[in-house]
């Protein structure tokens, strides 16, 4: 079975220093790999993908991550922190089928420092 | 063009009640999911639907909760004899296939009392 764990329920930086948040995931075959944002009282946004193209995937706002098949791991990161980058980010995985939907983690809580 | 879109946005019932919950996906999307986030929690997988067919139940939290599709268009949930444990967001996703992207409504926010 899938699962996901995010590393800190709540990561604090301080706005223009580098974002990292992590991502490790269990799966039996090849994973899809998401991350999603949600900012305060809205819907998740789709903020990357991997479906085993290219390693390093840029999404939008400036984040990318990097899928580590060896540390199966899927960490996001952004180069310099945005105040409107606090929100809760969600990572999350497929297998292969989509029966089970998409496994999620706990989320982490990004907080930016002025 | 439009997203995914739920109804309704926040909905009060005492326990006991049943509630029915509405989701109308991206037109053209055949995938359809729906999940549960609880307070402080991620997101938990409930079902799913390719098509009008849902082929798999049994992410299903209990016996009174219950799904449907038609018209590959809109789905409801249906949760019977609410508890307070059933207080949660629920959200809806659709996607053009499976293992696509998901695209996700605003949730529908549900307080049993």
């Amino acid at each position: 079975a899938q699962s996901v764990t995010q590393l800190g329920s709540h990561v604090s930086v301080s706005e223009g220093a580098l974002v990292l948040l992590r991502c490790n995931y269990s799966s039996s075959v090849p994973p899809y790999l998401f991350w999603y944002v949600q900012y305060p009282n809205q819907g998740l946004q789709l903020l990357l993908k991997y479906t085993s193209a290219a390693t390093l995937v840029k999404g939008i706002n400036g984040f990318e991550a990097e899928f580590k098949k060896s540390e199966t791991s899927f960490h996001l990161t952004k180069p310099s922190a945005h105040m409107s980058d606090a929100a809760e980010y969600f990572c999350a995985v497929s297998e292969g089928g989509g029966a089970d939907g998409l496994t999620f983690g706990k989320g982490t809580h990004l907080i930016i420092q002025p | 063009g439009a997203g995914v879109s739920q109804s309704p946005s926040n909905k009060v019932t005492e326990k006991g009640k049943d509630v029915e919950l509405r989701c109308d996906p991206i037109s053209g999307h055949t995938a359809l999911y729906w999940y549960r986030q609880r307070l402080g929690q991620g997101l938990e997988f409930l079902i799913y639907f390719q098509g009008n067919s849902a082929p798999d139940k049994s992410g299903l939290p209990s016996d009174r909760f219950s799904a449907e599709r038609t018209g590959e268009s809109v789905s409801t949930l249906t949760i019977q004899r609410t508890q307070q444990e059933d207080s949660a967001v629920y959200l809806c996703a659709s996607s053009p296939k499976i293992l696509m992207e998901q695209y996700f409504g605003p949730g529908t926010r549900l307080t049993v009392t």
